[in-house]
Formats: C-alpha cells, structure tokens, sequence
C-alpha cells in the first residue's frame, strides 16, 4: 500500500491564482481530512469527508473548496490564493470505527 | 471547542535521559487522546493514544498518562535515543461518534544531546 499520497510536494502561487492540492489513499479509509500546519499553531482542520459525496467544514474553512467524489481522492481548491494560505499542508485518512489518522508527506505551499 | 494546550515548545535532553511533554485540555467530555511524532519533511505519525476509560499506556520506552479530574495528559520516553529527536503534538477529541475531530496542541521540538 501507498498509504496517503499528496501531490504536488512544493508550490508557488502568486496572489490570486488558483490550483488543487491532490490527497489519495489505498486504504479504502472512509474519512478524509485535510489540516494546515503554521509554525507555533499546530495543525488546524480545514475541511473534512466522511465518505464520498459528503463533506464538511472544520475549524479554518474560508478559501478552501473542497469534494469527495471517491473514496480514494480527495482534492482541496485554493479558489483566490492569498499571502495568509502560505502554509504546510496535510491530508489524512482513517477507518470507519478507529481513531488512528494516517498522515500524508504534506504539501509546502507558498503564496507571494 | 475544545483547545489543548502543549508545554514545553522546545526540549533538549541528553541520550539516556528521560523527556517528558504534557498537554491540558478544556472539555470535559474529551475522551480520545493521541501524541503524533513528526520528522522533518514528513506527516505526524501516531505513537501512543490512550482513551479516557484508562489513566496509562505504556508501549516499550513510550509511555503517556491520563489525569481526567485535572485534564492533563503526558507524554513520557524514557532511555532518549537520537532517532527520537523530533516535533511531538498531543491531540484531543470530543465523543462525536462518526464524527470525531482532532483539536491539536501546538507541538514539542525534542532534541537529543548524543
């Protein structure tokens, strides 16, 4: 198993562009999350799935778009990239039934 | 919320030597609790979780310890080696079955002194 795979590893948007962050996982895992890390905040829940077609906000929703068409993918959109979405991302997955949440390498994502 | 609070942000320990990290939590009703260990460049991993029906859990040289009436959790690694050099968060989460949510501290950077 790959685990939890995350594309691209590093990107720089210029304010006001757009792009997806891609998140998959071969774990057939039902939920799907995605956090952002900031130095000295930890990591925050921006938005999350409980399975396809069914998603829902966390605790910094605002600028993220996010859907579940499959079990497997679960994309995050940045519509109108801003300087405050600098940031590390990461997506996650767990089991239906257990607590453990599988991280993926993260995503560092720049915005000038 | 929930919010958690992570003490201390940076800790240095000579190898051999024991660390330990404690987290506070807000909600009463918390009964999930998990300490991640990040490595540079690379996602949390889980260590240890412990529930709230149980006041510890050991795991070798890992161990964490649960006190419900002062809502403090620990993190304890005895006998450090170099390879556990690196940022450890401590999570909570509030019964919300089908629906937990992980409120996360702020992170621990552990170093350790060879």
């Amino acid at each position: 198993n790959a685990g939890v795979t995350q594309t691209p590893k590093f990107q720089v948007l210029k304010t006001g562009q757009s792009m997806t962050l891609q998140c998959a996982q071969d774990m057939n895992h039902e939920y799907m999350s995605w956090y952002r890390q900031d130095p000295g905040m930890g990591l925050r829940l921006i938005h999350y799935s409980v399975g396809a077609g069914i998603t829902d906000q966390g605790e910094v929703p605002n600028g993220y778009n996010v859907s579940r068409s499959t079990t497997e993918d679960f994309p995050l959109r940045l519509l109108s990239a801003a300087p405050s979405q600098t940031s590390v991302y990461f997506c996650a997955s767990r089991k239906r039934g257990s607590y453990e949440q599988y991280f993926g390498p993260g995503t560092r994502l720049t915005v000038t | 919320g929930e919010n958690v609070e992570q003490h201390p942000s940076t800790l240095s320990v000579q190898e051999g030597d024991s660390a330990v990290i404690k987290c506070t939590y807000s909600d009463s009703a918390s009964n999930y609790f998990p300490w991640y260990k990040q490595e540079l460049g690379k996602g949390p991993q889980l260590i240890i979780d412990i529930r709230s029906n149980v006041g510890e859990k050991k795991d070798q040289r890992i161990a964490v310890t649960l006190n419900k009436t002062a809502k403090h959790f620990s993190l304890h690694i005895t006998e450090t080696q170099p390879e556990d050099s690196a940022v450890y968060f401590c999570a909570a989460s509030l019964p919300n079955f089908g629906n937990e949510k992980l409120t996360f501290g702020t992170g621990t950077r552990l170093t350790i002194i060879p």
